[in-house]
């Protein structure tokens, strides 16, 4: 069965720092990876996918996320914090694309003015 | 504005009580699907339709119903509400790549918070 693990549920970082949240997969094929972004009070939206082309993928508001099959990691990253990223953030697998997403249990992301 | 539309937006039921929670998308989208969102336990999904009249089970599916008439429209029921139930409840549809279910981009609604006492 295919399954993420998020390692961190809450993770603090000071503005204009750099952000690192971490997501492992296991899958024994390929799988389509998501990172999904919550903001408080509201529904989940997408911030990148990675569908087996670049293994560099880049997102919105600066994020991007670098596939590494040796390491089973898909970690997210921002160069340099701003208060507006503050929110919870998913990861989710789906092995081939083929089956139903499996997301993980979330990191909570605050920033330190 | 296109997208998915939940309602109600909050919702107190008591032990016992049944419910109805509505989703609806104006996207075309063939994929819907219904997800629940627990503390420490990122999100769970409950069912899941691929079209008009084709509904499945997901991870958590124990205590609720859906239904498929139309591509537009994916309820939800809970026949007989329990504290368990308690939780922000989310619809989500999609686009299918032939049957590739989890390859495209999910669009989520605003979320349902249902207190079941």
């Amino acid at each position: 069965a295919q399954s993420v693990t998020q390692l961190g549920s809450h993770v603090s970082v000071s503005e204009g720092a750099l952000v690192l949240l971490r997501c492992n997969y296991s899958s024994s094929v390929p799988p389509y990876l998501f990172w999904y972004v919550q903001y408080p009070n509201q529904g989940l939206q997408l911030l990148l996918k990675y569908t087996s082309a670049a293994t560099l993928v880049k997102g919105i508001n600066g994020f991007e996320a670098e596939f590494k099959k040796s390491e089973t990691s898909f970690h997210l990253t921002k160069p340099s914090a701003h208060m507006s990223d503050a929110a919870e953030y998913f990861c989710a697998v789906s092995r081939f694309g083929n089956e139903k997403l499996t997301f993980g249990t979330g990191t909570r992301l605050t920033i330190i003015p | 504005n296109a997208g998915v539309t939940q309602t109600p937006k909050f919702q107190v039921l008591k032990t016992g009580q049944s419910m109805t929670l509505q989703c609806a998308q104006d996207m075309n989208h063939e994929y819907m699907s219904w997800y629940r969102q627990d503390p420490g336990m990122g999100l769970r999904l409950i069912h899941y339709s691929v079209g008009a009249g084709i509904t499945d089970q997901g991870e958590v599916p124990n205590g609720y119903n859906v239904s498929r008439s139309t591509t537009e429209d994916f309820p939800l029921r809970l026949l007989s509400a329990a504290p368990s139930q308690t939780s922000v409840y989310f619809c989500a549809s999609s686009t299918v790549t032939g049957t590739r279910w989890g390859a495209n981009v999910l669009t989520f609604g605003a979320g349902s918070r249902l207190t079941v006492l």
